[in-house]
């Protein structure tokens, strides 16, 4: 079965505190996408990976970095979270084969509280 | 947490009657396009798609319509079930860019 997983699914953390938000993909697959989604602004693309060692900046990437070192794995990392990262966040890969245009499939979801 | 229903506009309909849900896209490029549907707690969850060579397409309890002259889309749910509320919106494929959604809501 397919699945796009995050970690954790909800955290409270405080201003300035590094964290890093995990996300795994079993499909093998090489495009893997981070999004934030925020009430009244729908959902909006911070990074994405087109493959190991590939990445680009989306359309909301300030104060975010990520990584892909590895094909399953494509973390989130926030380096000095602030309250405006306060958030509902999904990481993203293709539902089916290696090609863009095809539906996401979306893992479940981490919330971020940022106080 | 705070939905993200909140400030979306609210389709309320009767259960067993038809929901339609729209979107309007704005690149005259754009040539897949995908609907999702985002219960509360869970990720988006892909509903049905449609490419641009074609103006409707069918699944289960399902239609979409593609009106490029017009660059709008609509949904259309058959027979609505309360397991059918839930926030949807459309995506243009190749940008992966994403409407705000619409937030349906089926009253038994």
């Amino acid at each position: 079965e397919a699945q796009v997983t995050q970690n954790p699914r909800y955290l409270i953390t405080v201003t300035g505190k590094k964290l890093t938000v995990t996300c795994s993909q079993n499909m093998n697959h090489e495009y893997m996408s981070w999004y934030r989604q925020d009430p009244g602004l729908g959902l909006r693309q911070i990074y994405y990976s087109m493959n190991v060692e590939v990445t680009d900046k989306g359309d909301v990437p300030e104060g975010y970095k990520v990584s892909r070192k590895e094909k399953r794995n494509f973390p989130l990392i926030l380096e000095s979270p602030s309250p405006n990262q306060t958030s509902l966040y999904f990481c993203a890969s293709p539902l089916g084969g290696p090609s863009l245009n095809q539906p996401q499939h979306f893992g479940d979801g981490t919330r971020l509280s940022i106080l | 947490g705070e939905s993200v229903g909140l400030h979306l506009p609210t389709l309320s309909v009767q259960e067993g009657d038809n929901s339609i849900i729209n979107c309007a896209y704005s690149n005259s490029a754009s040539d897949y396009f995908i609907w999702y549907k985002q219960e509360s707690g869970k990720g988006p969850q892909f509903i049905i798609d449609i490419r641009s060579n074609m103006d409707k397409r069918q699944g289960q309890r399902v239609t979409v319509l593609l009106n490029k002259t017009v660059k709008h889309l609509s949904l259309q749910i058959a027979a609505t079930q309360p397991g059918d509320s839930a926030v949807y919106f459309c995506a243009e494929g190749n940008r992966l860019a994403f409407g705000k959604g619409n937030q349906v809501v089926v009253i038994p």
